[in-house]
């Protein structure tokens, strides 16, 4: 079955303690991207990467680092993640830039 | 940063109305619009992907217009039910940019 996963789903952590959030694909896509979901902003992104090793700032990177080596996987840092980073945060990918996105299932992070 | 904007914000129809949304994004340099539809607890699933002026997209009751070149793009759903409640998004992408840009949506509550 095609489709973007995501882990943890739930996590709560404290200010300063690092943690990953992982996201895989399985359907080669090139293009994969990281958003972050708040109360009447929308989705806003993060980073994305346009394929292995190439990785770029979108709208609100501060305070997130990404790696991308390998095709199929894209975690998410935060190296000290503050209460501002409490968010619902969603991986997805796509064929290309242009191409429909596929979502994962979303991951709920809150940061006391 | 593209500012896509998203008419109304919520919207309370009754079982069997036909409704329509509005998305509205720069029109210089456009490259692609993106219309997602988003459940309570899932994840946004892709409805359309549309890129030429005057495209005409159908999936079973919804359907959706483009206009490139004044920046709007509508969403149309025909008798509306109950399992058509969800959040509906759109994202916009210019020619020289390579993320998509999503505006805060129009979330859809049908009344039986």
């Amino acid at each position: 079955e095609a489709q973007v996963t995501q882990n943890p789903r739930y996590l709560i952590t404290v200010t300063g303690k690092k943690l990953t959030v992982t996201c895989s694909q399985n359907m080669n896509h090139e293009y994969m991207s990281w958003y972050r979901q708040d109360p009447g902003l929308g989705l806003r992104q993060i980073y994305y990467s346009m394929n292995v090793e190439v990785t770029d700032k979108g709208d609100v990177p501060e305070g997130y680092k990404v790696s991308r080596k390998e095709k199929r996987n894209f975690p998410l840092i935060l190296e000290s993640p503050s209460p501002n980073q409490t968010s619902l945060y969603f991986c997805a990918s796509s064929s290309t830039v242009a191409g429909e996105q596929y979502f994962g299932p979303g991951t709920r992070l809150t940061v006391t | 940063i593209l500012n896509v904007e998203q008419s109304p914000q919520s919207l309370h129809v009754q079982e069997g109305d036909s409704t329509n949304f509005t998305c509205s994004f720069p029109s210089s340099n456009f490259y692609a619009l993106h219309w997602y539809r988003w459940e309570t607890a899932k994840s946004p699933e892709a409805l359309f992907v549309m890129t030429l002026n005057g495209d005409e997209k159908k999936k079973g009751r919804i359907s959706a217009t483009l206009n490139t070149k004044e920046g709007y793009s509508y969403l149309y759903i025909k008798g509306s039910q109950p399992e058509d409640s969800a959040t509906y998004l759109c994202a916009s992408l210019s020619g020289s940019a390579r993320q998509l840009t999503f505006g805060s949506g129009t979330q859809l509550t049908v009344l039986p």
